[in-house]
């Protein structure tokens, strides 16, 4: 079946502008997880949706972040006014329920001018 | 101190040889414990999952939980050329995961 996907694959923007980033889960997974990555580094946590609320965002490094999920499917994560020290692979993993085996999308490749 | 600590190598072996690849974690209650494979540009794919104490064999791969020791490992037997990669160790509680920075395994020809 179809894994988890995410869009855009990579995503350059400028200084202070706001950015969106997708990710679509498998289908019937309840919970859903976004994390960062920098090179060299395992993924950071930072937020998590079971169903359409998140059950931990502790994460988000600060308000200029903000993530939705209002169907329990497709997430969206929201950067505002982006920073240089933003850009990173932003990766999303879905499972089952929470707990579960996290299967992950191929990323979005953020970089902040 | 990070909560998931993992040596980040490298880690060399030669082919045909086992590959010991060892994590520790600080939070005691830790229910799940999860190994990812995660080639350069690539996002992370799960190898093994285990819950609880004791060894889990998949094919070539087995992991070993001790959750007195706080000690997760995962060996890889008859390693191949395509087990180069980096390996991450990743510990769920109450639902988050906390992964750690990885070990890039080499395996030479």
């Amino acid at each position: 079946g179809a894994g988890v996907s995410q869009t855009p694959s990579n995503k350059v923007t400028e200084k202070g502008k706001y950015v969106e980033l997708r990710c679509d889960p498998i289908s019937g997974h309840t919970a859903l997880y976004w994390y960062r990555q920098s090179l060299g580094q395992g993924p950071e946590f930072l937020i998590y949706f079971q169903g359409t609320g998140a059950a931990d965002d502790s994460g988000l490094p600060n308000d200029r972040f903000f993530a939705v999920r209002p169907e329990g499917s497709v997430s969206t994560l929201k950067i505002q006014r982006t920073e240089r020290g933003d850009s990173a692979m932003y990766l999303c993993a879905s499972s089952r329920y929470t707990g579960d085996t996290q299967y992950f999308g191929p990323g979005t490749r953020l970089t902040v001018l | 101190q990070k909560e998931v600590e993992q040596n980040s190598g490298p880690l060399s072996v030669p082919e045909g040889a086992i590959a010991s690849l060892n994590c520790t974690y600080s939070d005691r209650g830790s229910q799940s414990f999860f190994w990812y494979r995660q080639y350069s540009g690539k996002s992370p794919e799960l190898i093994m999952s285990i819950y609880s104490n004791g060894d889990k064999e998949d094919g070539r791969f087995t992991a070993q939980l001790n959750k007195a020791s706080q000690y997760v490992s995962l060996l890889i037997r008859d390693s191949q050329p395509s087990d180069s990669a980096t390996y991450l160790c990743a510990v769920n509680y109450a639902g988050k995961s906390t992964f750690g920075d990885g070990t890039t395994l080499t395996v030479k020809p």
